[in-house]
């Protein structure tokens, strides 16, 4: 059964820092990895997607990046702005159905 | 820019009411997924369709809830009764298709209260 967990579960940054979130899944047969933005008591927005043949993908000041066969994914957020506070959520794809399993989330807050 | 669609976003009710809740996915995306989600966790998928079929319905508690695509667009959520336990934020997500590039958007959520 496939896991995904992402460490730390909170993170309190000051503005301007770069910072890396973690996301490891145990199954390493794996379709596509997504990551996602979540503001409270809002829906979630796609920040990222990586297919299982790719190794990172760009968006800005985001980098995500894929290493399948030690089940981890990391995103790296550049020059961290106080809007960049949200809870950080990654999902990946493991069976043909496209149905996605999602760690808990690292809630991030960026300090002025 | 198109958007998932889902009513209402808020819903208070009380143990053994009804509750229905609305999605409507992006224009042309075949698939359509419903999660739940408790507060401080990662979403869970309640039920997937393609077009109007049920893909994955394995983890929806069927003495309670249904879900239905009858034309294949838009769907509804179903919860009688509705149990103290089932207060979560409820996403509907949509994509293109089910096949490896399946990037899933998310509509705004329904947050559900039981009281």
């Amino acid at each position: 059964k496939q896991e995904v967990t992402q460490i730390p579960a909170a993170l309190s940054v000051p503005e301007g820092e770069n910072l890396v979130l973690n996301c490891s899944f145990t199954d390493s047969a794996i379709y596509n990895l997504q990551w996602f933005r979540q503001d409270p008591g809002k829906g979630l927005t796609s920040l990222l997607l990586i297919q299982s043949s790719q190794r990172e993908q760009t968006s800005g000041r985001l980098n995500a990046s894929l290493d399948k066969s030690s089940g981890r994914s990391t995103l790296y957020i550049a020059a961290s702005q106080p809007g960049d506070s949200a809870t950080y959520l990654c999902a990946v794809i493991s069976g043909n159905t496209g149905k996605l399993i999602f760690g808990q989330g690292t809630t991030l807050q960026v300090k002025p | 820019e198109a958007e998932v669609a889902q009513s209402p976003r808020y819903k208070i009710t009380e143990k053994s009411q009804a509750v229905a809740f609305w999605c409507d996915p992006i224009s042309g995306h075949a698939t359509l997924y419903w999660y739940r989600q408790i507060l401080g966790q990662g979403p869970e998928l309640l039920v997937q369709f393609q077009d109007e079929s049920v893909v994955d319905d394995s983890q929806l508690p069927k003495d309670r809830f249904s879900a239905e695509r009858l034309k294949g667009v838009d769907s509804t959520l179903k919860i009688q009764p509705a149990e103290l336990g089932d207060s979560a934020m409820y996403l509907c997500a949509s994509s293109y298709s089910s096949g490896d590039y399946n990037e899933q958007f998310f509509g705004p959520g329904t947050r559900l209260t039981v009281l």
